[in-house]
């Protein structure tokens, strides 16, 4: 079946960076965008933007950039977020999720969640 | 602020109808489809309603949805217990290029 498994739950300290996996299985990698979305806790979604995982073309949401980076590894079917320069309220459960039919928001499946915690 | 506006609550007894309302704009819901997600409690979210109205398989036909214009609506008939959950509903922003939610809604089985 088609599934999403994340990387475990990462603590950082604030400065730091953060590298989330997301491996799939189930379906061809390469032919879903792969989206990711985070949410602080107690609070809702925010989308932080997709790669193509075929070409490694991204777009961020405009929140995000310069800060977010999302890669991908086709010869393991893995995508990546990286988050630097991590603050406190960076802290979120961050989930990646597959795009069903480009542009449509259709999200299915979703990760089941990393939690990233930013603490001194 | 979410682009996307939610009620932050609902509530209902079982087996009555609860409505959810999603409020929009041209460069959202106006010219995108609208898709519903569901959150129980600790977990991921998990898609509901995609394509305004269209139900994946599995999800039981006590959940429909719908768009008129800027606005969408998620209903829930029968109530059921389990059905105590946050709700999210989300659009592509063609404006902002980008992925907009709602702020959630907390639904509440009496």
């Amino acid at each position: 079946q088609v599934q999403l498994v994340q990387s475990g739950a990462e603590v950082k300290k604030p400065g730091a960076s953060v590298k989330v996996s997301c491996k799939a299985s189930g379906y061809t990698f390469t032919g879903y965008y792969m989206h990711w979305v985070r949410q602080a806790p107690g609070q809702g979604l925010e989308w932080m933007g997709w790669i193509n995982p075929n070409s490694g073309g991204t777009n961020y949401a405009q929140k995000f950039q310069g800060w977010v980076t999302m890669t991908r590894d086709t010869s393991i079917s893995t995508a990546y977020m990286e988050l630097s320069r991590l603050r406190s309220d960076d802290t979120a459960v961050y989930y990646c999720a597959r795009e069903v039919v480009a542009a449509t928001t259709r999200f299915d499946p979703w990760g089941q969640g990393t939690l990233v915690t930013v603490s001194s | 602020q979410s682009v996307l506006t939610q009620p932050p609550s609902a509530s209902g007894t079982p087996g009555q109808r609860v409505t959810i309302s999603c409020s929009g704009s041209s460069s959202n819901i106006g010219s995108n489809t609208v898709n519903w997600y569901q959150q129980l409690p600790g977990t991921a979210p998990k898609l509901l309603i995609y394509s305004n109205n269209q139900r994946p398989s599995g999800v039981p036909d006590r959940f429909s949805g719908s768009k008129s214009g800027t606005s969408a609506s998620l209903a829930i008939s029968g109530l059921q217990s389990e059905d105590e959950a946050d709700y999210y509903c989300a659009a592509w922003d063609d404006s902002l290029n980008a992925v907009v939610f709602g702020g959630g809604t907390k639904l509440t089985v009496l």
